[in-house]
Parts: structure tokens; sequence; C-alpha cells
């Protein structure tokens, strides 16, 4: 089972900063790697497949990097909506589709 | 508009069968794979498994010996059951497409998930 581990586990910055976001994978994935933002009492919602694709209608402040076993999403600079937690998914080696554990971005 | 909706009981006692259903609505059911997810409180994410109207499925190992998912194409729903339940399986379930691009599946569209507290 590939396991994903994110960092950090919360990250709290100002509005208008940039967020970085990171995921490593316990082996290579290659590019297949997705990312979902959650808000609170809601479902998860797709941002961004293929490690860095992003879905239509996603604000162009955020994007996808990595490839292998190292990712970043980065919010180029962030806004009060942006406050929720991020999680990682491999798609590479499954079943099972494992996740990461999420990073929680708090705006100050 | 596609919409997934949950719906099963909210409460079921340990050592018996969890059953939810989810609805499909506005989309073409027999083109995508449907999977459940599951999240404890305050916790993250566990992928239970896919199913398509083919009959092909796909379980998480880890709850292979407990999960059954089928789906009935004259109601537009698929259906997860999960046997002898502990407090552990406590959590919000929900059910997503999963979609494919050239290259990778991935979730595009979930339900609003539905609640299953295991207490007696």
């Amino acid at each position: 089972e590939i396991v994903l581990t994110q960092s950090p586990a919360t990250l709290s910055l100002s509005p208008g900063e940039r967020a970085t976001l990171s995921c490593r994978a316990s082996q290579n994935v290659y590019k297949l790697l997705a990312w979902y933002q959650q808000k609170p009492g809601q479902a998860p919602r797709l941002l961004i497949y293929d490690a860095s694709t992003r879905v239509t209608g996603l604000p162009a402040r955020f994007s996808g990097s990595g490839s292998g076993t190292d990712f970043t999403l980065t919010i180029s600079s962030l806004e009060p909506e942006d406050s929720a937690i991020y999680y990682c998914q491999q798609r590479h080696i499954w079943p099972p589709v494992t996740f990461g554990g999420g990073t929680k971005v708090e705006i100050k | 508009q596609v919409q997934l909706r949950e719906s099963g009981p909210g409460l079921v006692k340990p050592s018996e069968t969890l059953s939810l259903t989810c609805s499909i609505s506005g989309d073409s059911f027999n083109r995508h794979y449907w999977s459940w997810i599951r999240q404890p409180a305050g916790k993250g994410l566990e992928w239970i498994g896919r199913s398509h109207t083919s009959g092909d499925t796909h379980y998480n190992p880890s709850l292979k010996s407990r999960v059954t998912m089928s789906v009935d194409t004259s109601k537009n729903q698929f259906s997860l059951t999960l046997t002898s339940v502990t407090a552990a399986d406590t959590a919000v379930y929900y059910c997503a497409r999963d979609s494919q691009s050239a290259t990778i599946w991935y979730f595009d569209l979930w339900g609003r998930g539905t609640l299953v507290l295991v207490s007696s």
C-alpha cells in the first residue's frame, strides 16, 4: 500500500500570502496524484489531477506540481475562502486508493 | 446537473450490517465507476471500494472480507453493505463518481455524505 505523508499538518497564514503544501509518497506514483479541498461540513472537492491539471473553473491561484514521490500544492495568494483541509490522493498502485492525512490551512 | 445522494440508517448496532444506497440523477449511470469513501469524525479519508454496472468491483483489501457493493441500473443506484460493524466503522460515508482522464482515475463528484453511528 502506498502511504502519502502530508506536511505541514497545519498552515496558518494571512490573506495574500503564499501557501505551499507538501505530499510525499512512499514510492513512485509518477504523476498519478490528485488534490482535494474539504471545507467544514462539506464533501471533498477535486482541485487538481495528474499532479498539475486544474479542474475547470478552479482559480488560477491554485497550482500543483511534482512527480515521482514529491508533490506540491501551491496557493499563490490566499483568500479567506481558501480556509480548508487539503488532501492528496494517489492512483498509481491500487487497490487501495490512498489519501494523505491532510493539511489544514488556516487564514489569520 | 449531476447529483449524488446517500441514504440509509444513521444508527447501526455493533456486529450488525450497515447498508447504504447512493442515488444518482442527471448522469449516465452506466458510463462510470462509483465509489464509497468514508471519514471518521476529525480524521482523514478512507476509500472503501468501487463498482460498475458491468459487475466489475474493486475493494480496499483492509475491508474486503466485510464489504459488498452492487448496482441497480433500473433505479440508478449503487449500494454498500458492510458486515460485522464495530465502533471503528462510525464515520461519514460518501459516494463519489470515479472518472478517468487519459492517465489517472479521480473522484470528480461527491455526495454530501451520510453519518453512520455504530452504537448499541
